[in-house]
């Protein structure tokens, strides 16, 4: 049972670019969440999605960042316009069941750099 | 506004010894702790966790304690190994919404010397 895929591992883009970060969850979990994580700090939650809808965008920054989480495929975390306040390493995790009482499973990462 | 907090950046252990990583926490609506293992350049790994209507829950080598009333939890590893050094944060959850969203605190870096 392969365990939650993030690609690109690594990510360079200029001031300016779109960055796009793809995650695909645990086989048979439905629940999606982003979080992020800065130089020397801990992982901040961004976003969390089901199937088709994003259930809770607290963490999101208002512009420029979106989410999606389609029927078919991986979910996908954008960020438009980058700045180099946006390098940080990105973590998606899964999980079964919706709500607390149940663990996050987390993937590899994504680490952007803007340049 | 740090809900979650680990206030020691980092411990050195002897092998074999027991290790001891305190969290603490503000929001008395946290009903759901957990406690994640994270080596350079990987992801979060979970370890162990607790629900709030316990006080104790252990797996192997690995036991966490939580004291409701001052808002505190810890991990304990015995004994202790060197392939245990890595980043260790504590999250918890359960806050409005009950979406599940993890809480983090800031890391506590475990060193564990041969």
């Amino acid at each position: 049972n392969a365990g939650v895929m993030q690609n690109p591992r690594h990510l360079v883009r200029r001031r300016g670019q779109e960055a796009r970060l793809r995650c695909s969850p645990m086989k048979g979990h439905s629940h999606v969440y982003w979080y992020r994580q800065l130089p020397e700090e801990g992982l901040k939650f961004m976003v969390y999605l089901q199937k088709e809808n994003i259930i809770d965008e607290s963490g999101m920054p208002k512009e420029r960042f979106s989410a999606e989480f389609p029927k078919e495929g991986p979910s996908i975390l954008r960020i438009q316009q980058v700045v180099r306040g946006d390098s940080a390493a990105y973590f998606c995790a899964s999980s079964v069941y919706s709500g607390t009482m149940n663990e996050q499973y987390f993937g590899p990462g994504t680490r952007l750099t803007v340049t | 506004d740090q809900q979650v907090k680990q206030n020691s950046p980092s411990l050195s252990v002897q092998e074999g010894r027991i290790s001891i990583l305190n969290c603490d926490y503000t929001n008395s609506m946290f009903d759901y702790f957990l406690w994640y293992k994270k080596y350079p350049a990987e992801g979060p790994t979970f370890l162990i966790s607790i629900s709030s209507i316990k006080d104790k829950n252990e797996d192997g080598r690995f036991t966490v304690f939580l004291n409701k009333s001052a808002k505190h939890l810890s991990l304990h590893i015995v004994p202790s190994q060197p392939g245990d050094s890595a980043v260790y944060f504590c999250a918890a959850s359960g806050d409005s919404g009950n979406t599940g969203k993890l809480i983090f605190g800031q890391g506590t870096t475990l060193q564990v010397k041969p």
